[in-house]
């Protein structure tokens, strides 16, 4: 069965940046596009971006465009997410979700446990 | 950008209780909609992927219907387990968008 796991909770200062990983086991890693979603306290979930785990393109939400950068290493099956210029509305629990495209459209069938990026001065 | 509308934000039921929650798209978004299951602290559970094909390993009281812009979520007969909260994704647009959520408690 498919297993994502997050890395662990992160405090960060305003402006800083923050790289969270996901790691992925249990199918094969390069035949599902890895996604990233947000939660921020009192928010709604929020798309951030995608990677393609076949050949690296990725797609960002134009609100964190610029800020957001997706990365993969095919040889530990982990996908990262670097947020740059944190701010105190970055603050969220951060999910990756494995993709599934076999019927037709794209939609999250599997998910890591979140991780809680806090950003404070 | 397609918007999510998703309702009730709270509902309270008991066990045995059949439980129904709505969304609506601002658009169109043929039957591009899944359904997941949310406890705190836990990964999202996908229930129902367009807008009615269940999940793997989901108990046969869930259910999904609708297409265009109204999709519901049906739970036949609400167990102990089912106390949790439920959103939904559209997936038609790339810029996925969710709904806010229902939180179902015990009444």
């Amino acid at each position: 069965q498919a297993q994502l796991v997050n890395s662990g909770g992160e405090v960060k200062k305003p402006g800083a940046s923050v790289k969270v990983s996901c790691k992925a086991s249990g199918y094969n890693f390069r035949d599902y596009g890895i996604a990233w979603v947000r939660l921020g306290p009192g928010q709604g979930l929020e798309w951030v971006g995608w990677i393609s785990t076949y050949n690296g393109n990725t797609k960002y939400s134009q609100s964190l465009q610029g800020r957001v950068t997706l990365t993969m290493d095919t040889s530990t099956s982990t996908a990262y997410m670097e947020l740059r210029s944190l701010r105190s509305d970055d603050t969220a629990t951060y999910y990756c979700a494995r993709e599934d495209c076999s019927s037709g459209s794209c939609y999250p069938d599997y998910w890591g446990q979140g991780t809680l990026v806090t950003v404070s001065s | 950008d397609i918007q999510m509308t998703q309702s009730p934000s709270t509902l309270s039921a008991s066990v045995g209780d059949r439980v129904t929650i709505t969304c609506r798209a601002s658009q169109s978004i043929g039957r591009w909609l899944a359904w997941y299951q949310q406890k705190p602290g836990k990964a999202p559970k996908l229930l129902i992927y367009k807008a009615s094909s269940s999940g793997s390993g989901v108990p046969s009281r869930f259910s999904g219907s609708g297409s265009g812009t109204d999709f519901t979520l049906s739970i036949s007969s609400l167990q102990p387990d089912d106390f949790a909260t439920y959103f939904c994704l559209q997936y038609y647009s790339y810029s996925w968008a969710f709904g806010h959520g229902t939180k179902v408690e015990i009444k």
